[in-house]
């Protein structure tokens, strides 16, 4: 079945230390995104990317890095930096050139303690 | 950049009434407007949507108006059933031919309560 996989769906972390939170499509779509979702918040665009080999900041994307090596991966780093990393973080994917419809992953919830 | 407010933040409604939630955009270059519903622990699923060459959209129980004079979109929910109980999100942005710069700004959410 197609679709888009985010793992872990529930992840651990000690103050300080960095964490990936992987995403991985298999829709062949060009585009990838990850969200963060905050109680109240709505969705808030972290990092996107529409082709491999290159992404684009978000409107929060202080303390995350990305990386866009192949078509179906697109992994993002939590870093000490980021001052508030504990929420619920959402990938997504899409055709790109014109075509609407954004599919979402089930999320991880990451807690730092 | 986009704007998208979102309201009620909170609804609650008896099962077999009618559900409306209102959005409204800043962006007059916005042209998509999608409909997402999360359940509890779970990723936003697309429910409907809508592009800026018409006025309204339905799928069964499920219709979308768009006025983009006053920019603004509404999702409307008739004969609700228990199962529709869920947060639903409202989302913006511009899709061009070119295919650059798509991302969704999205509102801050409705959380819909259907009680039996």
């Amino acid at each position: 079945d197609g679709g888009i996989t985010q793992s872990p769906k529930y992840l651990f972390r000690k103050e300080g230390q960095n964490v990936t939170l992987s995403c991985e499509q298999n829709l062949n779509h060009d585009a990838m995104y990850w969200y963060r979702q905050d109680p109240g918040q709505g969705l808030r665009l972290i990092y996107y990317s529409q082709i491999v080999n290159d992404f684009q900041k978000g409107d929060i994307a202080e303390g995350y890095s990305v990386s866009r090596e192949k078509k179906e991966s697109f992994p993002l780093t939590v870093t000490s930096a980021q001052k508030n990393p504990t929420a619920f973080y959402l990938c997504a994917s899409s055709l790109n050139r014109g075509v609407g419809e954004a599919f979402f992953g089930q999320g991880t919830r990451l807690t730092v303690v | 950049g986009e704007n998208v407010e979102q309201h009620p933040s909170t609804l609650s409604v008896q099962e077999g009434d009618s559900a409306v939630i209102k959005c409204t955009y800043s962006d007059s270059a916005s042209n998509y407007f999608p409909w997402y519903k999360q359940e509890l622990g779970k990723g936003p699923q697309l429910i409907i949507d809508i592009r800026s060459n018409v006025g309204e959209k339905k799928d069964q129980r499920i219709a979308v108006t768009l006025n983009k004079t006053a920019k603004h979109f509404s999702l409307h929910i008739t004969e609700t059933q228990p199962e529709d109980s869920a947060v639903y999100f409202c989302a913006a942005t511009s899709i061009n031919s070119g295919g650059s710069n798509y991302k969704l700004t999205f509102g801050k959410g409705t959380l819909l309560t259907v009680n039996p």
